[in-house]
């Protein structure tokens, strides 16, 4: 199993730029997560899905949309990119509801200048 | 905002040695989870507690909880080079977002030879 796969690995944007993260697992995974991790800050929830159809905001949504149209794919949209979304993107995915370990992938350097 | 607090930020010790690294946080959890970071990499899962639980055992790994206290310690025995690493607790309560984490800003685990 591949586990978790995010592309791309690295993007440069500029401001008013959009782009899409995208997000693979093949665990068959009900739930999914994307989190953005910034210096000193720890990772922070930014959206996540509970299952495929479905999704839902969380700690710092502004400026981010989601989509999960497949179970094993969760997309991260920026619309309007600005400098404060500059970060390393996380993704990660968990089996079900109980108290069980997420697991993430790789991660996503964004900048934007 | 941020739930739980890591303390020290930074821990600095020679092979052989054990680390222990603490975690504080603020509200009920259902449980708590302890994952590592290799720089440039995405996090690993090392270890959940649930809140009934008081200690828990990993291989060189060592978890307590302490709910009364609202604080966590992990500490990893006969540390290795390969265990330098950023180390971050996560706080869990479950909702209709499954196992919702929220993450502290981590400890710096460095091991030198």
């Amino acid at each position: 199993n591949a586990g978790v796969t995010q592309t791309p690995k690295f993007r440069v944007l500029k401001t008013g730029q959009s782009m899409t993260l995208l997000c693979a697992q093949d665990m068959n995974h009900e739930y999914m997560y994307w989190y953005r991790q910034d210096p000193g800050m720890g990772l922070r929830l930014i959206h996540y899905s509970v299952g495929e159809g479905t999704t839902a905001k969380g700690e710092v949504p502004d400026g981010y949309n989601v989509s999960r149209l497949k179970k094993q794919n969760f997309l991260l949209g920026l619309e309007s990119a600005a400098p404060s979304q500059t970060s390393v993107y996380f993704c990660a995915s968990m089996l079900g509801r109980e108290p069980y370990e997420q697991y993430f992938g790789p991660g996503t350097r964004l900048t934007v200048t | 905002s941020q739930q739980g607090e890591e303390d020290p930020q930074a821990l600095s010790i020679q092979e052989g040695e054990n680390a222990t690294m603490n975690c504080s946080y603020k509200t009920s959890i259902n449980n708590l989870q302890w994952y590592r970071q290799n720089s440039g990499r995405g996090l690993v899962h090392l270890i959940l507690i649930r809140s009934n639980e008081r200690e828990k055992h990993s291989g060189r790994l060592r978890v307590t909880l302490d709910t009364s206290k609202k604080s966590s310690s992990l500490l990893i025995t006969a540390s290795r080079a390969a265990d330098t690493a950023s180390y971050f607790c996560a706080t869990a309560w479950l909702t209709g977002g499954g196992n919702k984490l929220t993450f502290g800003t981590g400890t710096q685990l460095k091991v030198e030879l």
